[in-house]
């Protein structure tokens, strides 16, 4: 069946530094989601994207869409303590519509 | 909007009881997802309901787990018996599906502790 897979599963960095997470589906997507969870929390919509090599911006947040519609990625510019918690893709299954979500990156950032 | 609303909060419960967890999604959204987060497994899709019906149940881990949504705008996850591996987060999602699906809003979570 379709999967989505993220890589790293965590990464720890010094605060300042940069961060990725990748997502890779198996299948072409309609679209992707970002989702991010706070220790403790639930995940929350961050943003999505729909275009073939589309790229956003939500301040330090740097989002890509893949040119075949099957990759993504965030990258996190100068990471700070409040960037912390886990960073989730998710993409719609093209035949029934689920959301399957990516294992998830889980973010610790060192002051 | 409330946004997503589960219930309880918190369950702890013995092994071989039932357990029944709550959902009232977002009026207006014709998806609902139930979702199961451990440290282990991560974020593990169970159920997906489109229109009130269910499209995919094929992430229900046995027969012990089961799922309705009697109308649009409540859901149960039932455990029946529950086991000490049942113990996670249970989130329940919902959004408006379809071709061009909008973002998911998950609820607070039921935290389920099976001793």
């Amino acid at each position: 069946g379709q999967q989505v897979m993220q890589i790293p599963q965590y990464q720890h960095v010094q605060e300042g530094e940069d961060f990725t997470t990748y997502c890779n589906s198996s299948t072409t997507l309609s679209n992707i989601q970002w989702y991010k969870q706070r220790p403790g929390g639930h995940p929350v919509f961050l943003i999505q994207l729909v275009k073939s090599g589309e790229v956003k911006k939500q301040k330090r947040l740097t989002f890509q869409f893949g040119e075949a519609k099957k990759n993504s990625s965030l990258h996190i510019t100068a990471t700070q303590t409040t960037d912390v918690g886990t960073y989730f893709c998710a993409g719609p299954n093209s035949n029934t519509g689920k959301l399957i979500f990516g294992q998830g990156t889980t973010l610790q950032v060192k002051p | 909007d409330a946004g997503v609303i589960q219930s309880p909060r918190h369950e702890v419960t013995e092994m071989g009881q039932e357990v029944t967890l709550r959902c009232k999604p977002i009026s207006g959204h014709n998806s609902l997802f139930w979702y199961r987060q451990t440290m282990m497994r991560g974020l593990e899709l169970l159920i997906y309901f489109n229109n009130n019906v269910p499209i995919d149940d094929s992430g229900m881990p046995e027969d012990r787990f089961s799922a309705k949504m009697p109308n649009a705008s409540f859901s149960t996850l039932k455990i029946q018996p529950s086991e000490p591996r049942d113990s996670a987060v249970y989130f329940c999602a919902s959004m408006v599906g379809g071709k061009m699906n909008t973002e998911a809003f998950f609820g607070q979570g039921t935290r389920l502790t099976v001793v």
